[in-house]
């Protein structure tokens, strides 16, 4: 069935610093790539998403690019801040009713 | 606050019981999708409905259905409840489709105990 791998489970980074979060899918129907920040409690909310037709998008300190042939896309957080540590899940829509999550990365800014 | 309403917010209830979930997606939308999220886990894709029907199955065991009414509100029915069961147990609205029309409004959650 469909599947969303995603890595690492866990990131630790020095504030100021980068950190990437890499997914990879298995339906090559999916055509919508969304990542979502869910903070200790708190609900998932969208931070950034990403149609097939497109490669890159950036959205001021976040950005995520798609590689379709490879069927892996990626979220680049620059710059990072306390306030960014939380968990991180990319999703891939597998045809428009089903949208399936990767398992998750905790990340840790530290200060 | 992202419109989708849940209810109870918690629950407590004892193994062998039967519990209902309830979810009123934001106004306008037409798609209901329910996840369970386990202590330190993903987001496990249950089931999703548009307009009042099925429309896509994930991981769902039988002791579990779920329907959406002419009102669009939705009902996440647990039975024979395990302790396994316990978890987190999301609501997200859209108005179609993601694949069509993007993100997923999530609700607060309803966290279910099971003892």
């Amino acid at each position: 069935g469909e599947n969303v791998e995603q890595h690492p489970s866990t990131l630790s980074v020095q504030e100021g610093d980068s950190a990437v979060i890499k997914c990879t899918y298995s339906d090559s129907a999916s055509n919508y790539f969304p990542w979502y920040k869910q903070e200790l409690g708190k609900r998932p909310q969208l931070i950034i998403d990403i149609r097939s037709n497109v490669g890159e998008k950036k959205d001021q300190r976040i950005a995520v690019t798609l590689n379709k042939t490879a069927k892996h896309f990626s979220l680049h957080i620059t710059e990072t801040q306390p306030e960014d540590s939380a968990v991180y899940f990319c999703a891939a829509d597998t045809g428009g009713f089903k949208t399936i999550f990767g398992a998750g990365t905790r990340l840790f800014v530290k200060a | 606050d992202s419109g989708v309403t849940q209810t109870p917010k918690h629950l407590i209830t004892a193994t062998g019981q039967r519990v209902t979930l309830r979810c009123s997606p934001r106004s306008g939308d037409l798609s209901v999708y329910w996840y369970q999220q386990s202590l330190d886990q993903g987001l496990q894709f249950l089931i999703q409905y548009y307009n009042g029907e099925e429309r896509a199955k994930g991981n769902i065991l039988e002791r579990f259905s779920a329907q959406q009414f002419p009102d669009l509100h939705s009902e996440l029915n647990l039975s024979s409840l395990e302790l396994g069961d316990s978890a987190l147990y999301f609501c997200a609205s859209s108005l179609t489709g993601t694949g069509r029309t993007g993100e997923l409004f999530f609700g607060e959650g309803s966290r279910l105990t099971v003892l």
